[in-house]
Order: structure tokens, then sequence, then C-alpha cells
């Protein structure tokens, strides 16, 4: 079965830092895979996402994030964080095969941001 | 932003008692879905929907029901509420691609007293 584990429940950085948020996947084939971003009392908007081509993709607000087939991984990653990033993190996947998809998501991780 | 909307946004309800939940969209999408959000296990798909009176189960749908009449409106109900199922709940919608980019909306926080 597919999952998704993201291994940093919490994380703190400095404002100004750069940022790298861990996500791996288990899935046998290439998966779809995305970056949502959660802010305090709000739904989830879409930050980026990766299906095929390109193994380094670009999302909103200065965000990227790379798929790494050998490593099963999809970091997301932003070089300079500001105040209003903190958020929540999720990592999502879908498997690519036709029919019965299931978005899956991870666990989450929460960012906060220190002056 | 998807025109999504959730009613109510805030609900405190004691055991053993009905609710339903409604999401409405105005982006004339397909693909409709209900999750819960608990710390600790992200968001978990209770019931999803992929046309007018077309649904089918998630992951945690027991002590769930669905029902989609219009293209625009996803209701949500607990037949019988339980403490187990106090959460955040989304709905979220998708276009032709099915599972795939999925906009939400802002939630609903259920408190089951």
């Amino acid at each position: 079965a597919q999952s998704v584990t993201q291994p940093d429940i919490h994380i703190t950085v400095s404002e100004g830092a750069s940022l790298e948020l861990r996500c791996n996947y288990s899935y046998g084939a290439t998966p779809y895979l995305f970056w949502y971003v959660q802010s305090p009392g709000q739904g989830l908007q879409l930050l980026l996402k990766y299906f095929s081509g390109d193994t380094l993709v670009q999302g909103i607000k200065g965000f990227e994030a790379e798929f790494k087939r050998s490593q099963s991984s999809f970091n997301l990653r932003k070089p300079s964080v500001h105040w209003s990033d903190a958020a929540e993190y999720f990592c999502a996947v879908v498997k690519s095969n036709f029919g019965n998809e299931k978005l899956t998501f991870g666990t989450g991780t929460r960012l906060t941001i220190i002056p | 932003d998807a025109g999504i909307t959730q009613s109510p946004r805030h609900k405190v309800t004691e055991t053993g008692t009905p609710v339903t939940l409604r999401c409405h969209q105005t982006e004339n999408h397909r693909y409709m879905y209900w999750y819960r959000q608990d710390p600790g296990h992200g968001l978990r798909l209770i019931h999803y929907s992929y046309g007018v009176k077309d649904t089918d189960k998630g992951e945690v749908s027991d002590g769930y029901s669905v029902s989609r009449s219009k293209t625009e409106d996803f209701l949500l109900t607990l037949e019988s509420a339980t403490s187990s199922q106090t959460s955040v709940y989304f709905c979220a919608i998708s276009g032709t691609q099915g599972f795939y980019e999925q906009y939400f909306g802002p939630g609903t926080r259920l408190t089951v007293t």
C-alpha cells in the first residue's frame, strides 16, 4: 500500500534561514506527489505538485521540491523563510494507475519561525 | 481561491445526536471529498463523490454517511455522533483529474460532548 512519511513533526527555523522539509513515500511505480500548506484555522492550500518530467518543481510562495526516485523522497525547500511561512505542511501522494486512486497524506510537519 | 464553503464552521453537539455538515461549491467540479483531520493522523478520507448520486467509501467511513443530490452540494451525516468523531472536517473538490489537485474548504470544527 502506498504511504507517505514526514519524519519531522516540528521544525523551528530563524527568519531568513533556509528550509527543507522531508517527505518519503513508499510505492513501486512513479507516484503523483503534492505539498500542501495549512495556516492556523485555515484549509489546505496546494503549494506544488509533481506528475512527471523535470524532477525539480516550482510552486507558489517561493517554494520548490525535488523528486528523487532513488531515495523515494520529495523534499520541500525554500531558500529564505519569512515569518508568514509559519504553518503546517503536508506531503501527499496519489499512485499513477487509473482507477481507485486515493490521495494519501502524511501526518504533517509544523513549522515555527523565530525572529 | 476555489469557491468552496462549509457550514456550519463550528458545532458542538451531544453524543447520540445526528449531525449534518454541508459542503457547497461554485466550481462545477465533478469530484467532492470529505476528510477528517486529527493530530498525529494528518487528513483521512471519509467518503467521496464522483458525480451526482455517485459516492464511495474512504478509509474511515464507519459511522458516516454522505449524499449528493446536486453537483454543488455534498452532505456528510453523522447518524449518531460519538466523542471519537470530534474532529475538524474538511471538504475538498477536484475537476477532471479525479483525485489530483484537490482544493479544500475552510473546515468545520465539530465537538461531540
